[in-house]
């Protein structure tokens, strides 16, 4: 079974800084795709980047960047030039790529950007 | 935009009741999933759909069903609440294909049962 795990349960950051959410997973599949998503307070999930895992190139989006080692099973998610906004809850996930449903979450970490 | 709609944002129920939450979405997905949220536990998959009257259990299912009668609108069921189901549930809906389809989740309904 696929296992997804964040270490850091929580974070903060001035704002305008980088911050670095950690994330690690555990699996024997070749073919799979890595998500994080963005839960704010009081407001629902969005996805915020997606990763393939047949693509060595690091998915970016706006101020969103990933560093996906596929080797060490690890994919952090970059946050450059932190705004208020980007205070939420964020969750790494993982699905098989034989599947289309079963997402396995972390646990979370918890991102506070201070003004 | 996908909108996926829950029929309550908070709901009280006392032990012992039953208790529906309803999902809807408008974007015709194939796949509806419902997932209970606790601090410090993430995210877990009660149930999914992959199509209408379709359904399959997922991590924990246990003292809940579902339903699935339309395409668009995805039930869960408490059969008879109790308290260590207090939690918030997350709807999601996404699209048939391979694994990249995003799922796209409702504002969640925060059940608590006294």
């Amino acid at each position: 079974a696929q296992t997804v795990t964040q270490s850091q349960p929580e974070m903060s950051v001035q704002e305008a800084e980088t911050v670095t959410l950690s994330c690690t997973y555990d699996t024997s599949e070749n073919n799979y795709y890595l998500f994080w998503y963005k839960q704010p307070p009081s407001r629902q999930m969005i996805l915020v980047i997606r990763q393939e895992a047949y693509k060595q190139q690091n998915a970016t989006e706006n101020r969103f960047s990933v560093n996906f080692q596929k080797a060490a099973k690890s994919f952090s998610l970059k946050i450059s030039d932190s705004q208020l906004g980007d205070t939420a809850m964020y969750f790494c996930a993982f699905i098989s790529g034989g599947s289309n449903y079963k997402l396995t979450f972390g646990k979370g970490t918890l991102l506070t950007v201070n003004p | 935009d996908v909108k996926v709609t829950q029929s309550s944002r908070y709901l009280v129920k006392r032990t012992g009741e039953k208790v529906f939450l309803e999902c809807v979405q408008d974007m015709d997905h194939e796949n509806m999933f419902w997932y209970r949220q606790d601090p410090g536990l993430g995210l877990r998959l009660i149930y999914f759909s992959y199509d209408v009257k379709m359904k399959e259990k997922g991590d924990i299912p246990e003292g809940y069903s579902v339903s699935r009668e339309k395409k668009e609108r995805f039930s869960l069921i408490l059969e008879s609440a109790s308290t260590n189901q207090t939690s918030m549930y997350l709807c999601a809906s996404s699209t048939e294909g391979q694994g990249a389809n995003e799922q796209y989740f409702g504002p969640g309904t925060r059940l608590t049962v006294t």
